[in-house]
């Protein structure tokens, strides 16, 4: 059964906020929430990850609600180079288990 | 230089034909990973090595094998090619925090 669930697909306008939403109700107390995100073709990049507190990078933020059950990666300012398939996932760290991708959200961005 | 390289990037081959796909990183990682793409698809996980002498089958590891040649080399081989695993290739590495690098990726097509 997967552990997360995210929309197909979505679209944002060029410059505004990219809001992108994932649902992981089953999480565990040890789970964190990883995002990555697939250019066309190339190979998966990393974007963000946290546990519980919202965590912000140079490429993106991660709002995590209180109860853990969803959370929320925000590109603040989209740009057309932002067109990617993105991926939630939840795991643990430092364990054997391993990322699993799933079908992740086409998000594009429109001049 | 990249961190990950994979070689070839595009192969073609016939049915039948034994053929290798090889993989070196700069990162330092223990862990090292080869991933399927199939088009419109997410990843799927062929096989995993946590360390030198460690090698783990993932979702989809009939048909191939690997070789953990070195901390930093991590070679697939499709034993016999056949059609069906006409697909696009990732290496990945990580250390034990589950951010996992990428390599460009090797377009492999069976004839």
């Amino acid at each position: 059964d997967a552990k997360t669930t995210q929309p197909p697909s979505m679209d944002c306008a060029e410059g505004r906020a990219a809001n992108l939403p994932c649902n992981h109700s089953t999480i565990s107390g040890n789970e964190y929430v990883y995002w990555y995100r697939q250019i066309h073709s190339q190979g998966p990049q990393y974007i963000i990850h946290g546990l519980k507190n919202n965590e912000t990078n140079e490429m993106a933020s991660l709002i995590i609600t209180e109860d853990r059950k969803s959370s929320t990666l925000i590109l603040p300012h989209a740009t057309l180079r932002d067109t990617a398939v993105y991926y939630c996932i939840v795991i643990t760290q430092g364990g054997s288990e391993k990322l699993v991708f799933g079908k992740g959200t086409k998000l594009t961005v429109n001049p | 230089d990249a961190d990950v390289t994979q070689t070839p990037r595009n192969r073609i081959t016939k049915t039948g034909k034994r053929i290798m796909l090889e993989c070196s990183q700069t990162k330092g990682h223990d862990r090292m990973y080869w991933y399927r793409q199939d088009p419109g698809l997410g990843l799927q996980l062929i096989y995993y090595s946590f360390d030198v002498k460690d090698i783990n089958k993932g979702e989809i590891s009939d048909g191939y094998s690997v070789s953990r040649q070195a901390q930093a080399k991590f070679s697939l081989s499709l034993e016999s090619a056949i059609p069906n695993q006409t697909a696009l290739y990732f290496c990945a590495t990580s250390d034990f925090h589950n951010e996992q690098f990428f390599g460009p990726g090797t377009r492999l097509t069976v004839l």
